[in-house]
């Protein structure tokens, strides 16, 4: 079975700095793919990054970049110029490819991220 | 404009009254799933959908029935809810084949059963 590890419950950064959150996870795969989420107070769940396993160059999207290690099954995020706005949980997901068969996302504890003024 | 659309948002009930929370997305997506989200225990899923009528258990899907009759809803039934069911819901949907895009997912539906 699939695991995804975050093993910081919390953390918090002054804002225009740049925080990194910590991710693991177990597969035996090695087609899939891995996912950050965003989930602010208003619990929308926001897909904020994806990586694709088979990609070597780490995904970025704005201020959001990953730092993804597949060999230490690795997958970090690193927010950069945090802002306010930032203030939310933030879970690692992991999903095997389609041939896998259900599609499933396996997501980790979650880490509630807080940006200060 | 696409979604995933859940209702009702908050929901309290007691012990024993069946429920029902709907979930409904207008994308022709053929994969559902239900979701619920416990603090210290991340989002762990409970029943999902291949397509209309396969349907299949997640990791904790005890105390819950699902149904798929059509593509577009896939509602989360709790036939006799008790308070360890209370919990933050959500919906998810994805075009089947094309999930490692990421899902979509509806607003949740906060469940408190007393």
């Amino acid at each position: 079975a699939q695991t995804v590890t975050q093993s910081q419950p919390e953390m918090s950064v002054q804002e225009a700095e740049t925080v990194t959150l910590s991710c693991t996870y177990d597969t035996s795969e090695s087609n899939y793919y891995l996912f950050w989420y965003k989930q602010p107070p208003s619990r929308q769940m926001i897909l904020v990054i994806r990586q694709e396993a088979y990609k070597q160059q780490n995904a970025t999207e704005n201020r959001f970049s990953v730092n993804f290690q597949k060999a230490a099954k690795s997958f970090s995020l690193k927010i950069s110029d945090s802002q306010l706005g930032d203030t939310a949980m933030y879970f690692c997901a992991f999903m095997i490819g389609p041939q896998g068969g259900s599609e499933k996302l396996v997501f980790g504890k979650g880490m509630k991220l807080t940006v200060n003024p | 404009e696409a979604q995933v659309t859940q209702n009702p948002r908050y929901l309290i009930t007691v012990t024993g009254k069946k429920l029902t929370v709907t979930c409904s997305q207008n994308m022709n997506h053929e994969y559902m799933s239900w979701y619920r989200q416990d603090p210290g225990l991340g989002l762990r899923q409970i029943y999902y959908s291949m397509n209309v009528e396969v349907t299949d258990k997640g990791d904790v899907p005890e105390g819950y029935k699902v149904s798929r009759k059509e593509k577009r809803n896939f509602p989360l039934i709790l036939e006799s809810p008790s308070p360890n069911q209370t919990s933050l819901y959500f919906c998810a949907s994805s075009l089947q084949g094309f999930a490692g895009y990421g899902y979509t997912f509806g607003s949740g539906t906060r469940l408190t059963v007393v």
